[in-house]
């Protein structure tokens, strides 16, 4: 059964940067896993951040950006603010589903 | 502005039936395909199913494959799942979400709407 790993928890400073990553169990992320990242935040639904491993939204604050990094894909925030705490995700695309990893708790202290 | 809205969930019995449905508005919504999603309590969100644009294309979860069926009708700009066979761990809520025009993308989601087996 494939796995997607994400970080459990992570804190970051205010005005820090902070990278999340998204592994899988298969092996390495590619771009062809067209991943996605997203923030959801207590009593709401998630909001989507970045698709296709790179691709902002027009609502995605220019602080977020998606890459690839070391075999995962990674999501990094640069200049942290109070309200980006958080829950997020990551989605990864195979060729016979998509899963979704089990998220990372963004504290901003 | 692209506005989701998710509704028909409810209390059901394990072994019942549900359907939900999904109103989009603010897109030519017969150009997107659609998604949903379903996030049990304390958990991350699952993915569930996908709908092509035309409706031709559909792709299922195994957890649900056999049991939910996914459909639209472009003509309302309605997005459904008809949800068989419930069972406990079916307790959710469950979000539409549209898709990005080019492929393997979500875009704006909807509010969500829950059902308890």
């Amino acid at each position: 059964q494939t796995v997607v790993t994400q970080e459990p928890s992570l804190t970051v400073s205010p005005g820090g940067t902070v990278t999340l990553t998204c592994g899988s169990s298969t092996g390495a992320v590619t771009s062809g896993y067209y991943s996605n990242w997203f923030q959801q935040k207590p009593g709401q639904a998630p909001r989507s951040l970045i698709y296709r491993t790179t691709n902002t939204h027009s609502w995605t604050p220019a602080r977020f950006s998606g890459s690839l990094l070391g075999g995962k894909a990674a999501l990094t925030l640069s200049g942290a603010q109070p309200e980006d705490e958080a829950d997020y995700y990551c989605l990864l695309n195979y060729g016979d589903g998509v899963l979704f990893g089990g998220g990372t708790k963004l504290t901003v202290l | 502005e692209v506005q989701l809205l998710e509704s028909g969930g409810d209390l059901v019995q394990p072994g019942g039936s549900l359907r939900l449905s999904c109103a989009a508005s603010g897109f030519t919504f017969h150009s997107y395909a659609m998604t949903w999603v379903r996030q049990a309590p304390g958990k991350g969100p699952e993915w569930l199913s996908a709908i092509s644009g035309d409706g031709i294309h559909i792709y299922y979860a195994d957890s649900v494959r056999g049991r939910f069926t996914v459909s639209r009708d472009n003509s309302k700009n309605t997005l459904f799942l008809q949800m068989n066979s419930l069972r406990g761990d079916d307790t959710a809520v469950y979000y539409c979400a549209q898709n990005t025009l080019v492929h393997y993308g979500l875009a704006v989601w909807g509010l969500g709407t829950t059902v308890t087996v």
